[in-house]
């Protein structure tokens, strides 16, 4: 079935540090692709997407390019920042007749002063 | 974007007891989705709240635990009846993007704990 697998966290980088959190699907069909965040606190928010392959999503210093050959769509920032320290989640959307998303298991980032 | 809220953000429970969430949407949307996130853990579909309709339950959820209603395009409740502390968990309303189906916005959850 679909799915996605994302790394392990928690992930600790100190500010200015480069990021990277990798994330992989499995799809029958084309889906569309996202990184949802989660701060201390809140719900999710939309961080980022791309609907088709080699589309790059960009937001907030934060991109993630859909790679089609490599079910990847590993998200990066060049200089993280304190508040960058959230929870993020891989996930696909896949219309099944109606659209279904799937969630990665998420990975926490502390961003030490 | 959608701006979406929810009551009560948090709550402590009894066991036993039950809990009605609202989400309330500031406009007007197609589906309407319910989720549970459990502590450390990534979120799972409860449901789809359509409206007009009985919510479509995903595997592993039932109606008479989680009874959902959906009046209007822009409101639903989700209640989690006879709640024991398994059910402590972030419940998360969301809807589907009016222009880009594919995308969804969240509400801020509901934090319920369930002594």
């Amino acid at each position: 079935g679909d799915s996605v697998t994302q790394m392990e966290g928690p992930v600790t980088l100190s500010e200015e540090a480069f990021l990277t959190i990798n994330c992989t699907y499995t799809a029958t069909g084309y889906p569309s692709l996202f990184w949802y965040v989660q701060y201390p606190g809140e719900g999710l928010q939309l961080l980022l997407k791309a609907t088709k392959a080699d589309d790059k999503g960009s937001n907030k210093g934060f991109e993630a390019t859909y790679r089609k050959e490599t079910t990847s769509f590993h998200l990066e920032k060049g200089s993280v920042q304190v508040s960058d320290s959230a929870v993020y989640f891989c996930a696909l959307s896949i219309n099944t007749g109606g659209f279904k998303t799937i969630f990665g298991a998420g990975t926490r980032l502390f961003v030490k002063a | 974007s959608a701006v979406i809220s929810q009551k009560p953000s948090r709550d402590i429970c009894q066991r036993g007891t039950s809990l009605t969430i609202q989400c309330q949407v500031d406009s007007q949307v197609t589906m309407m989705f319910w989720y549970r996130q459990q502590p450390g853990q990534s979120l799972t579909l409860i449901a789809t709240a359509n409206q007009g309709s009985e919510a479509t339950y995903e595997s592993g959820f039932v109606i008479d635990k989680f009874p959902i209603s959906r009046p209007n395009l822009t409101f639903s409740t989700l209640t989690v009846s006879n709640m024991s502390p398994e059910d402590s968990s972030i419940y998360l309303c969301s809807v589907e993007s009016v222009h880009r189906q594919e995308t969804q916005y969240f509400g801020p959850g509901t934090r319920l704990l369930v002594l």
